[in-house]
């Protein structure tokens, strides 16, 4: 059972590389997600897609974007990055209707560091 | 501004001790979930509530929607509780999701 897969676990970037993170889900959910993980804050959401072929800003996009390249998969996007992106980054899935009712499947994350 | 309370936020417990956990949100919601990271950054959904009282082993999770106010409670702790609980909410607007900043529990043998 893979659920949520997400790729790489870690990454160094240097200032100004891009670079895209993969998530992928095996369980047919409509609704991705993309979350940034910060000390002493709360999961923060960047993007999120509510079904395939639609994308929404979240709390803190600046500086991602995203592509739902089709139902299982959902790619975020740093163009170029910048210290202030250093963070663990979470992908989630869950299923509709009402996906706040249903419950949020996490990845294990990405650790993403840039010098 | 993070809308989504949580307290403590830090917590070292006996083993054997009943805990709680608290969270408060600010607006109306449509539902309410509590999550475990594990100290392995792993993350997963603990429960789903909307109304009432919902219990799974030794974790109870109640809400309030008047008070906007749900605990969690574990009984008779274990070390393997050890772990961070979040508390997050989805707003009646939208499928969006707001996270508490988390409590971070320790059960010591």
């Amino acid at each position: 059972n893979a659920g949520v897969t997400q790729t790489p676990k870690f990454q160094v970037l240097k200032t100004g590389q891009s670079m895209t993170l993969q998530c992928a889900q095996d369980m047919n959910h409509n609704s991705m997600y993309w979350y940034r993980q910060d000390p002493g804050m709360g999961l923060r959401l960047i993007y999120y897609s509510a079904s395939e072929g639609t994308t929404d800003k979240g709390e803190v996009p600046n500086g991602y974007n995203v592509s739902r390249l089709n139902k299982r998969e959902f790619s975020l996007r740093l163009e170029s990055a910048a210290p202030s992106q250093t963070s663990v980054y979470f992908c989630a899935s869950s299923g509709t209707p009402q996906a706040g009712h249903q419950p949020q499947h996490f990845g294990d994350g990405t650790r993403l560091s840039i010098l | 501004k993070n809308e989504v309370e949580q307290s403590p936020q830090n917590l070292t417990a006996q083993e054997g001790e009943f805990i709680t956990i608290n969270c408060s949100y600010s607006v109306g919601i449509s539902a309410l979930h509590w999550l475990q990271q594990h100290p392995g950054g792993g993350i997963v959904s603990l429960f789903m509530l909307s109304s009432g009282k919902k219990k799974h082993g030794r974790l109870i999770a109640t809400i309030n929607i008047q008070e906007k106010h749900s605990s969690l409670h574990i009984t008779a702790s274990h070390p393997r509780d050890s772990a961070v609980y979040i508390c997050a909410v989805a707003w009646n607007t939208g499928n969006q999701f707001y996270f508490g900043t988390g409590t971070s529990l320790t059960v010591i043998p």
